[in-house]
């Protein structure tokens, strides 16, 4: 079946480490894109890819990094530049091309920094 | 600016009650794309439901139906007959056509509980 993989569904951190949030589509779409969830708000966007090789900041990119060196994956960095990195981390992509399309979420990331 | 605005933080029904979901959106553009998520405790997004900004009809499936109204800059969404597996927080979003910005701007969502 199409869809979207993240790894590891929960994820624990000391405080001062770099970790890596995996994510991965099967349905073939160009524009991917990182989500932080925090409690009671509404999500917020990190950083999102249009094409192969490309990346562009969102809201709160500060603390992140993201590479897309292939279609289907798009790992996200939390850096320990990152000052409050404990969240609920979600991957999306969709069809590129217009703002029409919706986009297509993964199960999640439950990041949280010991 | 662009802005999502979800009033209700939290509605608790009992099954078989018809529930609102409202969502009040601010945009700048005239071609613009609505639309509605669902989260489950499982915490994946599932999309429910997109509108265009030209398209005033209103949208019914199953046990959901939407009302889409640009005079009140409004797109809410009405549950009949809940259910507890309708227990989720759901999220309203936005996206701009012409400023191509590649973004979608959600509210800060609803939680729904159905008691049985």
């Amino acid at each position: 079946d199409g869809g979207i993989t993240q790894s590891p569904k929960y994820l624990f951190r000391k405080e001062g480490q770099n970790v890596t949030l995996s994510c991965e589509q099967n349905l073939n779409h160009d524009a991917m894109y990182w989500y932080r969830q925090d409690p009671g708000q509404g999500l917020r966007l990190i950083y999102y890819s249009q094409i192969v090789n490309d990346f562009q900041k969102g809201d709160i990119a500060e603390g992140y990094s993201v590479s897309r060196e292939k279609k289907e994956s798009f790992p996200l960095t939390v850096t320990s530049a990152q000052k409050n990195p404990t969240a609920f981390y979600l991957c999306a992509s969709r069809v590129r091309g217009s703002s029409y399309n919706e986009q297509f979420f993964g199960p999640g990331t439950r990041l949280t920094v010991l | 600016a662009q802005k999502v605005t979800q009033a209700q933080t939290e509605i608790s029904v009992v099954e078989k009650e018809d529930v609102t979901l409202d969502c009040v959106y601010e945009t700048r553009d005239t071609t613009y794309y609505l639309f509605w998520y669902k989260q489950p405790p499982s915490g994946e997004l599932v999309f429910l439901i997109r509108r265009n900004s030209f398209d005033e009809q209103n949208e019914i499936s199953g046990r959901y139906s939407w009302n889409f109204q640009k005079s009140t800059s409004s797109f809410n969404f009405t549950i009949t007959a809940s259910q507890v597996v309708d227990s989720a927080v759901y999220f309203c979003a936005l996206s701009e056509e012409s400023y191509n910005t590649d973004k979608l701007i959600f509210g800060t969502g609803t939680r729904l509980q159905v008691f049985p």
